[in-house]
């Protein structure tokens, strides 16, 4: 079955400053990538999806890129703010929306 | 918008009781899925349900089963709970290819 992997586990940014998260998938069939950021106490929620016929997706100061060829995908987040701070979680998914693989998820901490 | 509420936020049950966690969407979605969430582990679906009826086995459906017997409703049952089964318990559901909604978890401690 599919296997995401997510790195880095851990990840402190400056107020303002941007972050990256990125994600690994194995099988090449994939073709829907969420995701979603969790925080404390609360439930995931969905923040952005991408489907496999393009390539960069953007809603605001966040943005996820895919590379088929590379099989990755990431999340970028511009201009961080204390409320970013979550745990992210991105995933995979060869049947539509019907079956998701999970990363183990991001820890994002900005600093004030 | 979509809700997915599950029955309890909190739940202690002793080891080899048999434990019910309920999930219910008001939004008529089709599939439904429970996950449970771990430390370090991210989500990891046990099962999740096409239809009415209709089950599929996830990635960790050990020791676990499930229920639809009404396209709202998706019932996780743990048969004989054992203390590896303390986790955090999350419900979420959707139509077609549409994304995934989640319910605000359960968290079970089986002592």
């Amino acid at each position: 079955g599919e296997n995401v992997e997510q790195h880095p586990s851990t990840l402190s940014v400056q107020e303002g400053d941007s972050a990256v998260i990125k994600c690994t998938y194995s099988d090449s069939a994939s073709n829907y990538f969420p995701w979603y950021k969790q925080e404390l106490g609360k439930r995931p929620q969905l923040i952005i999806d991408i489907r496999s016929n393009v390539g960069e997706k953007k809603d605001q100061r966040i943005a996820v890129t895919l590379n088929k060829t590379a099989k990755h995908f990431s999340l970028h987040i511009t201009e961080t703010q204390p409320e970013d701070s979550a745990v992210y979680f991105c995933a995979a998914s060869s049947q539509g929306n019907n079956r998701l693989a999970f990363g183990k998820g991001n820890q994002v901490v900005v600093i004030p | 918008d979509v809700k997915v509420t599950q029955s309890s936020r909190y739940l202690v049950k002793r080891t080899g009781e048999k434990v019910f966690l309920e999930c219910v969407q008001d939004m008529d979605h089709e599939n439904m899925f429970w996950y449970r969430q771990d430390p370090g582990l991210g989500l990891r679906l046990i099962y999740f349900s096409y239809d009415v009826k209709m089950k599929e086995k996830g990635d960790i459906p050990e020791g676990y089963s499930v229920s639809r017997e009404k396209k709202e409703r998706f019932s996780l049952i743990l048969e004989s709970a054992s203390t590896n089964q303390t986790s955090m318990y999350l419900c979420a559901s959707s139509q077609g290819t549409q994304p995934q909604h989640f319910g605000d978890g359960t968290r079970l401690s089986i002592l």
